[in-house]
């Protein structure tokens, strides 16, 4: 079964490093997201990503972040100088199509800055 | 309450009974999706009902909506101890593509 794959599992940086995280969609999809979790909050949307640019985002998205598609392939989210309040599990999602269709989530990448 | 709250925040079963879990969210949608997390784990999508949809069923699971009201349940049936895990709605808005998530369930079910 196809599945969205995520790098790595976990991440630990210092404050004010950057950090790439690493997603691979499924490989027909076309819509691609990444979301957030800070531990025992609600997952958040962050952004869109569609047709090699940003759809749509959230507040929480600011300037210190940015994606990017480098290939076919893979899918990034990079935080460009970490703060402590950064600290989350971040899951990437693809989708199909943009309306009524199932998200497939990946496994998340943990990151923790100290 | 915010968008996709659901309720209850925590449900302890044993196993063979039913659980339910609710959520209620605020503004129209396009459809509401639920999502199964295992602890420390990614979301696994159970079932997605459109707008016009009223009711829909997945193995053991039912899912109704009522747009009226603002709000949809999930109902697991002859629940298992392997259900144990966190449960959370999330509302595809008219807005655009993105998924609001609730707070989600924790459902316990003891063997």
């Amino acid at each position: 079964e196809p599945e969205v794959t995520q790098t790595p599992s976990h991440q630990v940086t210092q404050m004010g490093q950057e950090v790439i995280l690493r997603c691979v969609p499924i490989s027909n999809h076309l819509y691609f997201y990444w979301y957030r979790q800070i531990l025992g909050q609600k997952v958040e949307f962050l952004v869109s990503f569609y047709n090699n640019e940003i759809s749509e985002k959230s507040e929480i998205f600011d300037d210190q972040f940015s994606v990017e598609r480098p290939d076919g392939s893979n899918f990034t989210l990079k935080i460009r100088s970490t703060k402590l309040e950064d600290s989350a599990m971040y899951f990437c999602a693809s989708t199909e199509a943009a309306w009524n269709t199932e998200a497939f989530f990946g496994q998340g990448t943990r990151l923790t800055v100290v | 309450s915010q968008q996709g709250e659901e309720d209850p925040q925590a449900l302890s079963i044993q196993e063979g009974e039913n659980a339910t879990m609710n959520c209620s969210y605020k503004t129209s949608i396009n459809n509401l999706q639920w999502y199964r997390q295992n602890s420390g784990r990614g979301l696994v999508h159970l079932i997605l009902i459109r707008s016009n949809e009223r009711e829909k069923h997945s193995g053991r699971l039912r899912v109704t909506l009522d747009t009226s009201k603002k709000s949809s349940s999930l109902l697991i049936t002859a629940s298992r101890a392997a259900d144990t895990a966190s449960y959370f709605c999330a509302s595809n808005n008219n807005a655009g593509n993105m998924l609001t998530f609730g707070g989600g369930t924790r459902l316990m079910v003891k063997p």
